[in-house]
């Protein structure tokens, strides 16, 4: 079946560091988007891209929809401890058929 | 908070029992939507009901069973489990019919023995 290859799978970094993570994908989708889940609770949306090379912030997240519509990436800067979690991204589209994939998750752990 | 609750929020149950997980969205959405996830897997998208008629199953096995008697709550009814249907399951709802806008419940944590 699709599936959205997100990488990397885990990540330890020092506070105050940035963060980097792509998602790409073998289709094409007309939505991406990105959550964050903490531990014992469901992901929650972050950021929401439309459209081809569009680049979104939200404080300290900045996100990408890639020209091919096939990927997205997000950037952390100046991490803090509570970033802490798994960070998801998800294709929506809803021309047609309704698809809505998400990834296998970043986790990231944040070093004080 | 995100206005979507779910009960309750761990479960274990045996393969012969029958029993229902429970979410209440207090948003006014008018879809909702069951997801499972296991561990170290994507989430999967299980049912959606929009105006509280079903229109996704992404080839759910029957033991899995939906209702949705109207727009603020959604059931799922669970029977005859396997061990492998142990995961977490999420509720999510959206404002206005399907959308990649969602709000996530906190999720229930099955254990099946």
């Amino acid at each position: 079946g699709q599936q959205l290859n997100q990488s990397p799978q885990s990540m330890f970094i020092q506070e105050g560091e940035d963060v980097s993570m792509n998602c790409t994908s073998s289709s094409i989708f007309n939505t991406w988007l990105w959550y964050k889940q903490d531990p014992g609770e469901g992901p929650v949306l972050l950021i929401a891209l439309y459209k081809a090379g569009e680049l979104t912030s939200n404080g300290r997240l900045t996100a990408q929809f890639g020209i091919t519509r096939k990927d997205s990436f997000l950037n952390i800067s100046a991490s803090i401890p509570s970033d802490v979690g798994i960070y998801f991204c998800a294709g929506f589209t809803s021309s047609g058929t309704y698809k809505y994939i998400f990834g296998t998750g970043t986790r990231l752990k944040v070093l004080a | 908070e995100t206005g979507v609750t779910q009960t309750p929020r761990h479960l274990v149950m045996g393969m012969t029992n029958k029993k229902s997980l429970k979410c209440e969205q207090h948003l006014g959405h008018n879809a909702m939507y069951w997801y499972k996830q296991s561990a170290k897997k994507p989430l999967e998208l299980m049912f959606v009901y929009n105006f509280k008629e079903q229109t996704e199953n992404n080839s759910v096995p029957s033991r899995f069973s939906p209702e949705c008697p109207n727009s603020s709550h959604l059931f799922l009814h669970l029977h005859t489990l396997q061990p492998e249907d142990s995961a977490l399951y999420l509720c999510a709802s959206s404002p206005t019919g399907i959308s990649y806008e969602q709000y996530f419940g906190p999720g229930t944590r099955l254990t099946v023995t």
